[in-house]
């Protein structure tokens, strides 16, 4: 079974806190890094779909970095806001076609 | 409009019977997925299916089954041989195989078995 390692389970922080997850993979049969936001009671939403070592995406105020050969992927949330509260999914897929998400993220950012 | 559905929302079912759940999309997508989540547990891969009549297993497919007779639907069945039934269940679709499609996703059933 592959795993994808989420950390830190939760965070906690204020309105306009910067914040940052981690994602770790199998750096072996790579093909693709996803990012996903799940808020409550709606359907998860990719945010970067990213395939390269040492891609970067953006988008607003969210960001993404990949590193394959170590296996790692960072999100950063610059300057949160309430409504950035959600879990955040990543997800490994490998050259099979498979799609293996970690236990994601959950973010609550206080006003 | 386009998307994936899911139905029904809420699902009981006895103990001891199979039950199936439907997913359909109309996005003209190659790839379809079911995962299934628990309390505390992240999206776990039951099976998946890359092209019409063609599906794998994830890494729980233990006591379920699947068939992809047509492209834009996957259905899921839960045998009673799956111990542990109960639990959400999402499916996605993606546009292919390709390194750069993402997964859209349904609304879920939660099945609540008793």
């Amino acid at each position: 079974i592959l795993n994808v390692e989420q950390s830190p389970q939760s965070l906690h922080v204020q309105e306009g806190d910067s914040t940052n997850f981690t994602c770790s993979f199998p750096s072996s049969n790579f093909y693709a890094l996803h990012w996903y936001r799940w808020e409550t009671a709606k359907s998860p939403e990719a945010l970067f779909v990213m395939t390269l070592n040492g891609d970067e995406k953006k988008k607003g105020r969210i960001s993404a970095t990949l590193n394959t050969k170590e296996g790692y992927s960072y999100l950063y949330i610059k300057g949160s806001q309430p409504e950035d509260s959600a879990t955040y999914l990543c997800a490994f897929r490998g050259s099979q076609g498979n799609l293996i998400f970690g236990k994601g993220t959950k973010l609550s950012v206080k006003p | 409009d386009g998307g994936i559905t899911q139905s029904p929302k809420y699902l009981f079912r006895k103990e001891g019977q199979n039950v199936t759940l439907s997913c359909e999309q109309n996005l003209n997508h190659d790839a379809m997925y079911w995962y299934r989540q628990d309390p505390g547990q992240g999206l776990r891969l039951i099976y998946y299916s890359q092209i019409v009549n063609d599906f794998q297993k994830g890494d729980i497919a233990e006591g379920y089954s699947v068939s992809r007779e047509k492209k834009e639907s996957f259905p899921l069945t839960v045998t009673s041989a799956q111990k542990n039934p109960t639990a959400f269940y999402l499916c996605a679709s993606s546009r292919d195989r390709g390194r750069k499609t993402e997964a859209f996703f349904g609304q879920g059933t939660r099945l609540t078995v008793v």
